[in-house]
């Protein structure tokens, strides 16, 4: 069973509308926990880093749940530019990041 | 700033042959790392580097090699290229790892 799992998606939505990614890990000790975003044929970046109170940055929200072991990502009135594969990432007590496949979103007009 | 640095951005191999692929960060940052990216598979560590002379494998090493001599540099070597290792390679690097990584912008490797 590979470390963290994501829904490959694709999530098709419209312009305003509400979608919410989940993401499951599989080591309970796991540390940190990201959301990171990748748009086609370029490198990953942060979008934000997830904390065990949950955490709000504009129209987006990312909350954790460690007794279930997973994270969600919440994103608010889609925007034509929120168009992107979505990266749950998981760190573990060791010295690398742990990627699940990504989630891919496509918002439309 | 340059931040990290990745060249080439584009290879094309022939099986059997080597090359390196060369990644620069000037952040200072002590964690480096290599994965290559696979349609389906997200991205998969290859080796991995917490300091100057301090490397490690991870998921999929074989056929690769590191060296770490300087903080700033971390380069990857294809020591005899397969068509399996045709992929997207990107290096990333990290202050602790548990804060922000930066990804290189990526080098698209092609093995005939």
């Amino acid at each position: 069973r590979k470390e963290v799992e994501q829904d490959p998606g694709p999530f098709n939505v419209p312009e305003g509308a509400t979608v919410a990614f989940n993401c499951t890990y599989s080591n309970s000790a796991s540390q940190s926990f990201f959301w990171y975003r990748q748009d086609c044929r370029k490198e990953p970046k942060l979008l934000m880093s997830v904390y065990s109170s949950g955490n709000e940055d504009g129209r987006f929200t990312a909350q954790l749940n460690r007794a279930s072991q997973y994270i969600s990502l919440l994103i608010r009135d889609s925007k034509l530019s929120d168009s992107a594969t979505y990266l749950c990432v998981v760190v573990n007590s060791g010295y690398a990041l742990n990627f699940g496949k990504g989630t891919s979103l496509l918002v439309t007009p | 700033n340059a931040g990290v640095t990745q060249t080439p951005k584009f290879q094309v191999l022939k099986t059997g042959q080597s090359m390196t692929l060369q990644c620069a960060q000037d952040m200072n940052h002590e964690y480096m790392s290599w994965y290559r990216q696979d349609p389906g598979m997200g991205l998969r560590l290859i080796h991995y580097s917490v300091g100057a002379g301090i490397t490690d494998q991870g998921e999929v090493p074989n056929g690769y090699n590191v060296s770490r001599s300087t903080t700033e540099d971390f380069p990857l070597r294809l020591l005899s290229a397969a068509p399996s290792q045709t992929s997207v390679y990107f290096c990333a690097t990290h202050m602790t790892v548990n804060t922000e990584a930066f990804f290189g912008q990526g080098t698209r490797l092609t093995v005939v």
